[in-house]
């Protein structure tokens, strides 16, 4: 069965621009995660979606936003890029919300410019 | 979720056991321990997971005393592909009982050398 997938891989953006990142569940996993991960640093989260709707939040700017569409997948968007949103941004997925273990894929490494 | 010490890093070699502890003082009654691995520039991987006693898999056992205040990660026999970082949780994970994200902590790094 095939993991969490998430694209891009990498991607490097300039300054006050917006990205979009996705994300691919495991097969059967209604709920899905982002985390952000600067340098030495931890997993931060971000957002959980489960049945398309969201239902935890991390102390992200309203510049971070999400949504799960009706196949469970789901994208992360961020608007007005700053520097230090320059991380490796990970997806994890769960059969249902509040359960572990998460199975994460092996992110989107985000650069800023 | 409960709060979790463990160490920044740790340093070991080749074909020695590894054992990483992990303190949880204020853990809860539904609180279970899990472990995960990180390797650089990839996300996290589930290791272990445990509530009481002794847990073993094909990769690491995992100790819990009585008191359930702090767990120990054992690593058997390690090898340099276990340079990596470990991460300590501690939290509910039934389905709709845990926390609607994992918190990290910074993790211990755990350096093989030959």
């Amino acid at each position: 069965d095939a993991g969490v997938t998430q694209s891009p891989t990498h991607l490097i953006k300039t300054r006050g621009q917006q990205v979009t990142l996705r994300c691919s569940p495991i097969s059967g996993h209604k709920s899905v995660s982002w985390y952000q991960q600067v340098l030495g640093q931890g997993p931060q989260f971000i957002f959980q979606y489960y049945e398309k709707e969201e239902r935890g939040r991390g102390n992200f700017p309203d510049r971070f936003s999400a949504r799960q569409f009706p196949n469970y997948s789901s994208e992360l968007n961020v608007n007005a890029l700053l520097l230090g949103d320059s991380a490796l941004y990970l997806c994890a997925s769960s059969p249902q919300r509040g359960y572990q273990p998460q199975h994460f894929g092996d992110g989107t490494r985000l650069s800023i410019l | 979720l409960a709060k979790t010490t463990q160490p920044i890093s740790m340093d070991s070699y080749e074909g020695q056991e590894v054992n990483i502890t992990c303190s949880h003082n204020n853990i809860a009654t539904n609180d279970y321990i899990t472990w995960y691995q990180q390797f650089p520039s990839q996300g996290p991987r589930f290791i272990i997971q445990g509530y009481k006693t002794k847990v073993t898999n094909e990769v690491a056992s995992l100790f819990i005393p009585a008191d359930r205040k702090s767990s120990t990660l054992s690593l058997p026999r390690v090898s340099l592909s276990d340079t990596a970082v470990y991460y300590c949780l501690v939290g509910d994970v039934s389905p709709g009982g845990g926390a609607d994200g994992l918190t990290f902590g910074k993790g211990t790094h755990l350096i093989i050398q030959p």
